[in-house]
Order: structure tokens, then C-alpha cells, then sequence
């Protein structure tokens, strides 16, 4: 079982719908989650981080954690074309574990006009 | 405040030839962590530096290796380039170790 799992889609919606982007973690003991995107040919870049159980907000964002079920997703708002681009989820085991970020191998999201 | 800066951004190498990547960190930041990625894959990681001391490493041969300034700014240096190790190489900083990493734009890496 890998570390953190992401499906790699493609995930195709169209403008203006609600895309959900979901991740999956094998530690029970992680602690902190980071929600990056990557456009092709380009680094990622930090999009949203959460660390306690339940919903966070930012703009069109909304990043959910459930520990219980060892699992964060990522909704996106009214999802736009400029939306487009591989979103690739990272955990930090922390304390007893490593402080080190493993990334998931990402999601590809198609935003279709 | 300037961001994570990366060189080259290009690269182009042949196999058995050794090369050395550079990176600048965030103002402020004492961590650098770099990562290797390949087309189509995630970020693998190759090892962090925190305050210029080795701060873990990832499952990469012992031909990478690297280190940190006491500027915090690093390198990351590959012996015997082979085939394989031709990626996206990227250099995140951040404020302390286990916190959000923030990414330069990456060297991109041709091993011929």
C-alpha cells in the first residue's frame, strides 16, 4: 500500500460545476495535509494546508479532513478552465514518525468550457 | 521577500557525467528539501537539510548527494548520471522542518 494514493484521472468537469479531488493516507498517525497544483511543465505551488478534522475554506477551496477514515479531499468551487492542472496531495506523518512531505502521485482535473 | 530560486532551468547531460543543481531559499526559511519528479509521477523525495545538517533522505542511491550553506541556500550534486535520472528536479524550502514547502521552478534534467 502506497504512502498516499490519488487517483490520476483524468478528472473532467464542466465550468462552473463543483470538482471533488480525493486522497488517501496509509499513517494514522499523520498530522498535517497539503493540497498543492501543478500546471504542466511547471513546480507546484501550495494551495491549501489543514491540520484538524473537518472543513477549510479559502475562496473556492475547500479542503476536508477526515482521520478517522484516513482520507482529505479537496473541493473546488465553480471550477473554471484556469483550473486545469495535476493537484497532488502531500502528508507529514510528524511527531514518531518523519517531518518529511510525501506527495501522492496527483490528479489530473480537465475544467471543459 | 524573494521566493525559492532554482538554476539551471535546463539541462542537458550525458550518461556517466556528473552535475550540480542549485537552490536559493525563501527569505527567512532554514529548510531545504529537494525532490526528484518524473513525467506523469509525484514528487520523490531525495533528502532535506535543516541548518545545514542532513535531515533525512529519501530511498535514492548514494550518488546523489548534497548540502546546505550557512546562507540555507543548497545544492544537490549526481555522480555517474544514468538514463533514469532524467526528471524534474525541485528545490521547496520552508520555515522549519514539517512545515508547508514552497517550491522553485525546478530544473529539468536530460540524460542522454
Amino acid at each position: 500500500q502506497k504512502e498516499v494514493e490519488q487517483n490520476s484521472g483524468p478528472l473532467s468537469v464542466p465550468e462552473g460545476a463543483i470538482a471533488s479531488l480525493n486522497c488517501t493516507y496509509s499513517d494514522r498517525g499523520s498530522q498535517s495535509f497539503f493540497w498543492y497544483r501543478q500546471y504542466s511543465g511547471k513546480s507546484p505551488e501550495l494551495i491549501m494546508s489543514i491540520y484538524s478534522n473537518g472543513d477549510k475554506e479559502d475562496g473556492r477551496f475547500t479542503a476536508q479532513l477526515n482521520k478517522a477514515s484516513q482520507y482529505v479531499s479537496l473541493l473546488i468551487r465553480d471550477s473554471q478552465p484556469s483550473d486545469s492542472a495535476t493537484y497532488l496531495c502531500a502528508v507529514i506523518k510528524g511527531p514518531g514518525g518523519s517531518y518529511i512531505p510525501t506527495f501522492g502521485r496527483g490528479t489530473s482535473l480537465i475544467v471543459h468550457p | 521577500e524573494t521566493g525559492v530560486t532554482q538554476s539551471p532551468t535546463h539541462l542537458i547531460k550525458t550518461r556517466g557525467q556528473q552535475v550540480t543543481l542549485r537552490c536559493s531559499s525563501q527569505s527567512g526559511h532554514n529548510t531545504v528539501s529537494w525532490y526528484q519528479q518524473a513525467l506523469g509521477q509525484g514528487p520523490q523525495f531525495i533528502f532535506q537539510y535543516y541548518r545545514e545538517e542532513e535531515n533525512g533522505r529519501g530511498n535514492f542511491p548514494p550518488r546523489f548527494s548534497g548540502l546546505q550553506f550557512p546562507n540555507y541556500s543548497s545544492e544537490l550534486n549526481v555522480n555517474a548520471l544514468e538514463l533514469d535520472d532524467s526528471a524534474l528536479y525541485l528545490c521547496a524550502s520552508s520555515l522549519e522542518s514539517g512545515t508547508e514547502l514552497f517550491f522553485g521552478s525546478g530544473t529539468q534534467l536530460s540524460v542522454l
